[in-house]
């Protein structure tokens, strides 16, 4: 069965620190891969895919960047944290060629505040 | 065109009842609307989903209705529970050539009161 694992569960950074958050996939291969962020008590806001390896898609221009170094691994990062940048991460996978729709399943997310 | 809109923002329903949450869409490309479910500090989980193929789906006491020609879709929760407390989210996607977004509405938290 497959499963996504984000790390670390919880994060506290102080304002102009940098940023990695990690996401990883198991029992799959070449899926999606999403990173979201939701603000407190809001709605899930897209920040980046990737249909494969080195293929990044921003959706939100912003302090953030992500990268895909191997096929199952979904890295957001900052050089710089900013207040605002606080909120609840989260990755997120499509199984490629099971389905022909975009069934996304997350995974358990990353609790970010920024002092 | 591409939104998808969620109502109510939030909802109120006494253990037993009826909860109902509806969303409409503009972009009639469209051909997957997913359910999700997400309690606190949790990820989102998918809970049901529909194909346009069909008019309604029901798994257990989940069920959605679907209206092609309206362009709005529902989620009905028959017999809520206490632990149907949630937010939930409704979204929509289609199948194109390079469609890999979900498009989501902007949630409704659900309390189920004893």
């Amino acid at each position: 069965s497959q499963t996504i694992h984000q790390w670390p569960a919880t994060l506290v950074q102080p304002v102009g620190s940098p940023l990695s958050l990690e996401c990883t996939v198991e029992g799959t291969s070449n899926p999606n891969l999403y990173w979201y962020r939701q603000a407190a008590g809001r709605g899930l806001q897209l920040l980046f895919y990737s249909v494969g390896i080195g293929q990044i898609s921003s959706e939100v221009p912003q302090n953030l960047s992500a990268s895909r170094p191997q096929d199952r691994q979904f890295i957001l990062s900052s050089k710089k944290l900013l207040l605002s940048d606080s909120g609840f991460y989260l990755c997120a996978w499509t199984p490629v060629r099971r389905t022909f729709y975009n069934e996304q399943f997350f995974g358990p997310g990353t609790r970010l505040t920024v002092l | 065109q591409q939104q998808v809109k969620q109502s109510p923002q939030s909802l109120i329903v006494q253990k037993g009842g009826i909860s109902i949450i509806n969303c409409a869409y503009e972009n009639t490309a469209f051909d997957y609307f997913p359910w999700y479910q997400q309690f606190p500090g949790k990820g989102p989980a998918l809970l049901i989903a529909i194909r346009p193929d069909v008019s309604e789906k029901k798994e257990g006491r989940f069920t959605i209705s679907f209206n092609k020609s309206a362009k709005q879709f529902s989620l009905h929760i028959m017999d809520s529970q206490p632990g149907d407390s949630a937010t939930y989210f409704c979204a929509a996607s289609s199948s194109g050539a390079g469609s890999y977004q979900l498009t989501f509405g902007k949630g409704t938290k659900l309390s189920v009161i004893p």
